[in-house]
């Protein structure tokens, strides 16, 4: 199964924007790149995701490379309330797998 | 709002025991899904099921099975619990199994088997 890499944790200062990469090399042409994020003692939350183009949405934006083979998910402000673990996902219909996720820190 | 309940928040067993996690989805959804967390591990799936009495096996399907009597209803088992079953367990839902579909998580299960 295609497989994602992480950077283990990554700080960012409150106001400042953060961009979180992934690098997704066995990327199949049919998987959809997600992201989901887990704020302490809850499950994971759905964040953005795309396939080719670059997305937005009102939490965040999602770059993908031209050839596919990394991504990076930028939040525009960080808030203190953005603190949690990034996931980055490569889903095929119910074939999909979670990496070990990148801790952000917020500092105020 | 879609919502997913796990049973317990925290549940403490000993070696041996037969051990029921339930989760429960209020929206209609096709596919639910259990995971395991672990420390350096992130999530991996245990099992998966896209309609009722249908399951599949994900990742690490030794030593656990599952049962889906009723669509809003997955239940994992663990036959006969190890300490190495110590962990955190997540239940998901979907709306079907396309790719662009959303995940819906619940709160967790934190299980310690002593």
């Amino acid at each position: 199964d295609a497989k994602t890499t992480q950077p283990n944790s990554m700080e960012s200062n409150e106001e400042e924007p953060v961009h979180l990469p992934c690098n997704h090399s066995t990327i199949s042409g049919t998987d959809y790149i997600h992201w989901y994020r887990q704020l302490p003692s809850q499950g994971p939350e759905y964040v953005i995701h795309g396939l080719t183009s670059n997305v937005n949405n009102r939490m965040a934006s999602l770059a993908i490379a031209e050839d596919r083979k990394s991504s990076t998910l930028i939040l525009h402000r960080a808030t203190l309330r953005d603190a949690a673990v990034y996931y980055c996902i490569l889903i095929n219909f119910n074939k999909f797998y979670f990496g070990s996720g990148t801790k952000l820190n917020v500092k105020p | 709002d879609v919502k997913v309940t796990q049973s317990s928040r925290y549940l403490v067993k000993r070696t041996g025991e037969k051990v029921f996690l339930e989760c429960v989805q209020d929206m209609d959804h096709e596919n639910m899904f259990w995971y395991r967390q672990d420390p350096g591990l992130g999530l991996r799936l245990i099992y998966f099921s896209y309609d009722v009495k249908m399951k599949e096996k994900g990742d690490i399907p030794e030593g656990y099975s599952v049962s889906r009597e009723k669509k809003e209803r997955f239940s994992l088992i663990l036959e006969s619990a190890s300490t190495n079953q110590t962990s955190m367990y997540l239940c998901a839902s979907s709306s079907t199994g396309a790719s662009t579909d959303t995940q819906y998580f619940g709160p967790g299960t934190r299980l310690t088997v002593l």
